[in-house]
């Protein structure tokens, strides 16, 4: 079945450092979406990525997705304490259908 | 808007006995809600996609008679974990997509803030 793996698992900053997950499927997505969970909490949607090389950008968290729609990457610039939490990608397969397959997740830790 | 509420937060149940979770959405309507598992520090599995009046697709691997969903209404979601044991300790999250009405974006799907089952 299809797989959705990220890398890394877990990553610890400093406080003004920048962080990068990426985000790798087996098999060529539709789209592709980003969700950040925190600790005790549940997944809130940040954005879907479409197109083939589509880049967008949130502030200081931009996000791509490849060209050749199998990967996607998020980073974040000068982290703060507050992007503590673990950043899932999501993959859909066929356009129209709404499962998502979830990627393994990036733990992101920042410290003060 | 687009909340999603889970009920209750927390349980704790006795080996053997049955666990109901409801899912609502409470400001849209949902056409389809997905139930999925999260172990901690782990991913989110789906367990099946639920979509009113008809039955759950279910994913590979996942018990139908076990993990029993019924999807009442466009705005309820129930799973009821039977005959529960401890292996079915973890996170349950339902979360409900709104489809093509309603004005919100078609793709983005609401997540509900979680069910901690704990068998005993």
């Amino acid at each position: 079945g299809q797989q959705v793996m990220q890398i890394p698992q877990y990553q610890h900053v400093q406080e003004g450092e920048d962080f990068t997950t990426y985000c790798n499927s087996s098999t060529t997505l539709s789209n592709i979406q980003w969700y950040k969970q925190r600790p005790g909490g549940h997944p809130v949607f940040l954005i879907q990525l479409v197109k083939s090389g589509e880049v967008k950008k949130q502030k200081r968290l931009t996000f791509q997705f490849g060209e050749a729609k199998k990967n996607s990457s998020l980073h974040i610039t000068a982290t703060q304490t507050t992007d503590v939490g673990t950043y899932f990608c999501a993959g859909r397969r066929y356009t129209g259908f709404q499962k998502l397959v979830f990627g393994t997740g990036t733990r992101l830790l920042v410290s003060p | 808007g687009a909340v999603v509420s889970q009920h209750p937060s927390r349980v704790i149940c006795k080996s053997g006995t049955s666990v109901k979770i409801e899912c609502r959405s409470l400001d849209f309507q949902a056409t389809t809600m997905f139930w999925y598992r999260q172990f901690p520090k782990k991913s989110l599995m789906l367990m099946a996609t639920s979509n009113e009046g008809s039955k759950a697709t279910y994913e590979q691997g996942v018990e139908k008679d076990k993990f029993l969903i019924n999807h009442a209404s466009l705005t309820l979601s129930t799973l009821t974990v039977t005959s529960a044991h401890p292996e079915d300790s973890s996170f349950y999250i339902c979360s409900a997509y709104p489809g093509l009405a309603g004005g919100l974006p078609p793709y983005e799907q609401y997540f509900g803030p979680g069910t901690r089952l704990t068998v005993t």
